[in-house]
């Protein structure tokens, strides 16, 4: 079966680097992607992986080891405001997305 | 409007009740998708559209039902609603998914 994986919750102080995590085990692979929801409100897309590497986005990155089915989130200089849950999702060989349960980014003074 | 809108925000309603819950785009993507958002569990996809007049099911399709008559609307249906389908629903566009502000459905 298709499967997501990713912390359930994780906690951070502001101004630190935090790194969330995704494995995955899909048919198929056509991207990954991360999303972004504060509680109450809908998803934002965050960043898109296809190929191996590091994507740098400003104060976020996105890595991604297809040969692993791993990818992470770094989140650097970390505020009060990156707080909310950070969803993955795979695109699986019939270009459906795949979605992660979520990690609930917790960010203290 | 710019975007997705949704509507309505939220309702509850009666079990064995039919809902339509209405979802337009102005973007003209041609992609559009529903999605139900329930706690603890990842997003789920109920049906999908690739093009008007196309739909597809997803992972969840059972009571559910969708439309694309034009490009910009994708309304979903719930037949005869159950307490099992109370949660939150997102309308979304694009491979890239732009969503919707969601609905807030219970029902009883």
């Amino acid at each position: 079966g298709q499967n997501i994986d990713q912390p359930t919750e994780m906690t951070a102080t502001e101004g630190a680097i935090v790194q969330i995590n995704c494995t995955y085990q899909t048919s198929g692979f056509n991207g990954l992607f991360w999303y972004q929801q504060h509680a109450g409100e809908a998803p934002t897309f965050l960043s898109y992986n296809v190929l191996d590497g590091l994507e740098e986005k400003g104060r976020f990155s996105s890595f991604l080891s297809r040969s692993k089915g791993y990818s992470y989130l770094l989140l650097k200089e970390l505020q009060m405001k990156d707080s909310a849950s950070y969803l993955c999702a795979v695109m699986d060989s019939n270009y459906q997305l795949i979605w992660g349960a979520g990690t609930k980014l917790i960010i203290k003074p | 409007i710019a975007g997705i809108t949704q509507a309505p925000t939220s309702q509850i309603l009666a079990a064995g009740r039919r809902m339509t819950l209405r979802c337009t785009q102005d973007m003209r993507h041609n992609a559009m998708y529903w999605y139900r958002q329930d706690l603890g569990l990842g997003l789920r996809l109920i049906h999908y559209s690739n093009t008007a007049g196309t739909t597809g099911k997803g992972e969840v399709p059972d009571g559910y039902s969708v439309s694309r008559a034009n490009t910009d609307d994708f309304p979903l249906t719930l037949a005869s609603a159950v307490p099992s389908q109370t949660s939150v629903y997102f309308c979304a566009s694009k491979v890239t998914q732009y969503f919707g502000p969601g609905t807030r459905l219970t029902v009883l």
